[in-house]
């Protein structure tokens, strides 16, 4: 059973189109980490969120870190190909600072 | 910098072989996770170490597995004997004092 769960597990859309991500738990993380992994690499760190109600936004991608920290979504905007990866939630354990990863959520941008 | 290095990227070996998976970490970062991947339970941590001691094996699934951290710039994680039940992608990872995480390319390892 994993602790934080990821959905959807899989996502197709056409270029240009917009798409959300969700990573849920019934635990309270101190933060809320999330990676991009590209095929026959290791997950890139794209951003930590701290505080409840937080709301960052990286060029096209927006996060946001729910009020009692205990979920997350991904937003991408007008989705390009070169965002086609694997998105991975993961969330640090405000006890013993411990990461816990997500099943990862499969992204696919068609040309 | 060249980042968390790894070797070998890929490993096939026979069940019941020995397989040793290396890690270099970033130059400067006293922090150090061995992760694993597979398509059923994600990612995992196995272990980590902290200026070079181990300080959470929780996740080492079995006595067959083993890590270790002579010196603050090389890792290994060693399993004998290795079951078909082992393969996985092996990530190696290392951070300074708990900040970002910097993952290598991964170790994928079949055992046949």
């Amino acid at each position: 059973t994993q602790l934080l769960e990821q959905s959807p597990q899989f996502l197709s859309i056409q270029e240009g189109e917009n798409l959300t991500v969700y990573c849920n738990s019934s635990s309270v993380f101190s933060s809320l980490q999330w990676y991009r992994q590209e095929p026959g690499e290791g997950p890139v760190l794209l951003v930590t969120v701290v505080t409840g109600g937080e709301v960052k936004k990286l060029k096209r991608l927006t996060f946001q870190f729910g009020d009692a920290r205990k979920d997350s979504s991904l937003h991408i905007t007008a989705a390009q190909p070169g965002d086609t990866g694997l998105y991975l939630c993961a969330g640090e354990a405000s006890v013993d600072y411990k990461l816990s990863f997500g099943a990862g959520t499969t992204v696919t941008v068609r040309a | 910098d060249a980042g968390v290095i790894q070797s070998p990227r890929h490993e096939v070996t026979e069940m019941g072989q020995e397989v040793t998976l290396r890690c270099k970490p970033i130059s400067g970062h006293n922090s150090l996770f061995w992760y694993r991947q597979t398509m059923m339970r994600g990612l995992e941590l196995l272990i980590y170490f902290n200026n070079n001691v181990p300080i959470d094996d929780s996740g080492m699934p079995e006595d067959r597995f083993s890590a270790k951290m002579p010196n603050a710039s090389f890792s290994t994680l060693k399993i004998q004997p290795s079951e078909p039940r082992d393969s996985a992608v092996y990530f190696c990872a290392s951070s300074l004092s708990g900040g970002k995480l910097f993952f290598g390319s991964g170790t994928q390892l079949s055992v046949l």
